[in-house]
């Protein structure tokens, strides 16, 4: 199992940014995702979660991200996707791309996480 | 929302020592509470899931107790790989799938 984020880097405020996780070792489509964030040396914050295509593919976000953020898939891809509009500074953070192989649906593989500095 | 409250936020113990780590939910999240490790440059790792299981290769120095609002984490032993940030989550009343801020456990 193996999850790759990219797509970060160095973006203006207000400006938008599309992360990707590309997955191998298993079949994206069979698994709930999560996304979560980790601003420099803080905490991990739960940004949200896309159902898997069986459940309609319906997404969670936090509040500090609903109407900015969206998550959508491709399992034929096996690529799953951040996009991120009209970022702030508070959206400085590492992104993790996670998905829900276990039955106990808790985030338990994780990619390595891409850096998001918004910054002018 | 359900807010996580971790105490201590840092503690400082010798390998080999005991450690105990809490995680207070605001509300009941019945066992659905989950317990991660992370080391500096790395993702976090799934230690405990459903407040008292151990995910596939954790050791068993790692056990998880607690229902409801109190939760902890028990290290039993600890090795010097377990110096790390541990951070318990909820998805006992989501969205949003909460997380505690952290303790760090330090080497003394």
């Amino acid at each position: 199992v193996l999850l790759v984020e990219s797509g970060g880097g160095l973006v203006q405020p207000g400006r938008s940014l599309r992360l990707s996780c590309s997955a191998s070792g298993f079949t994206l489509g069979d698994y709930a995702m999560s996304w979560v964030r980790q601003a420099p040396g803080k905490g991990l914050e739960w940004v949200g979660f896309i159902r898997t295509r069986a459940y309609g593919g319906s997404t969670e976000y936090a509040a500090s991200v609903r109407g900015r953020f969206t998550f959508s898939r491709d399992d034929s891809e096996s690529i799953a996707y951040l996009q991120m509009n009209s970022l702030t500074p508070e959206d400085t953070a590492v992104y993790y791309c996670t998905t829900h192989m276990g039955a106990y649906d808790f985030p338990d593989y994780w990619g390595q996480g891409t850096l998001v500095t918004v910054s002018s | 929302e359900i807010v996580l409250t971790q105490s201590p936020a840092t503690l400082s113990l010798s390998p080999g020592e005991r450690a105990s780590l809490s995680c207070r939910a605001s509300q009941s999240v019945g066992s659905y509470l989950a317990w991660y490790q992370q080391k500096p440059g790395q993702a976090p790792r799934l230690l405990i899931y459903d407040a008292s299981n151990r995910a596939t290769g954790i050791p068993a120095r790692f056990s998880g107790s607690g229902s409801g609002t109190d939760f902890t984490l028990t290290i039993s032993s600890l090795e010097p790989e377990d110096f790390a940030v541990y951070y318990c989550q909820q998805r006992g009343n989501w969205p949003p799938y909460t997380f505690g801020q952290g303790t760090k456990l330090e080497i003394k």
